[in-house]
């Protein structure tokens, strides 16, 4: 079984519509995250949670929304989606809390969003 | 601003040769790591440098990471096919910090 979960794995929708991406994980992580990758820029951070209680915005956070509904639940929510947010989107799990201490990320197989 | 910067962006080799990626800050990290990507795939962790000037091997794959903890780099030696994928180096400016990636190197090694 996956250890990090995302659903769906491909979507295609309309701009203007609203959209969720959901992640799951049984690695028993605290921290959870979700990136955008672009062709030639890489991973880029939207949003990361390091407990239930706590949610970060990353370096590109304009148009998303995330939930974190309980420690192993991250969801990222698009309220309006445009075609710009056509990308490959990755939650990613760490443990900090008792292991290498250097955040070694664990990432899901990525869900490809086209926004038409 | 990019803060690490990841050269070169796309390298195609044949099997059997050696290869260098390099990944480059002018900030200092206290780690970084490199990750692995096939298609369809998330990233997959390869390796975490802490120690400026360390190195660590992994099979026909070696890390380096610079003396000062601004740069660091990926050799291949004797790449196969099966190497072929995107390559990401990832630094963080502490202890359980947040990650900064790089652009990545997209390698292909043709049979």
């Amino acid at each position: 079984d996956a250890d990090v979960t995302q659903t769906p794995r491909n979507r295609i929708t309309k701009t203007g519509k609203r959209i969720m991406l959901e992640c799951s994980q049984t690695k028993g992580h605290d921290r959870m995250y979700w990136y955008r990758q672009d062709p030639g820029l890489g991973l880029r951070l939207i949003y990361y949670s390091f407990d239930v209680k706590d949610i970060n915005k990353g370096e590109i956070s304009d148009g998303y929304s995330v939930s974190r509904q309980a420690q192993a639940k991250f969801s990222l929510s698009l309220e309006s989606a445009i075609p710009n947010q056509t990308a490959l989107y990755f939650c990613a799990t760490s443990d900090t809390s008792g292991t290498s201490g250097y955040n070694e990320q664990f990432f899901g197989p990525g869900t490809r969003l086209t926004v038409l | 601003t990019q803060l690490l910067e990841q050269s070169p962006q796309f390298l195609s080799i044949q099997e059997g040769e050696n290869l260098t990626v390099y990944c480059n800050s002018s900030s200092v990290f206290s780690s970084l790591q490199w990750y692995r990507q096939e298609p369809g795939e998330g990233p997959v962790l390869l390796v975490t440098v802490v120690t400026g000037g360390e190195v660590k091997k992994l099979k026909r794959l070696t890390f380096q990471f610079g003396d000062a903890r601004k740069d660091s780099s990926l050799h291949i030696t004797a790449a196969q096919p099966g190497d072929t994928g995107l390559y990401l180096c990832a630094g963080a400016r502490g202890s359980g910090s947040r990650l900064t990636f790089g652009e990545g190197t997209q390698l292909t090694v043709n049979p």
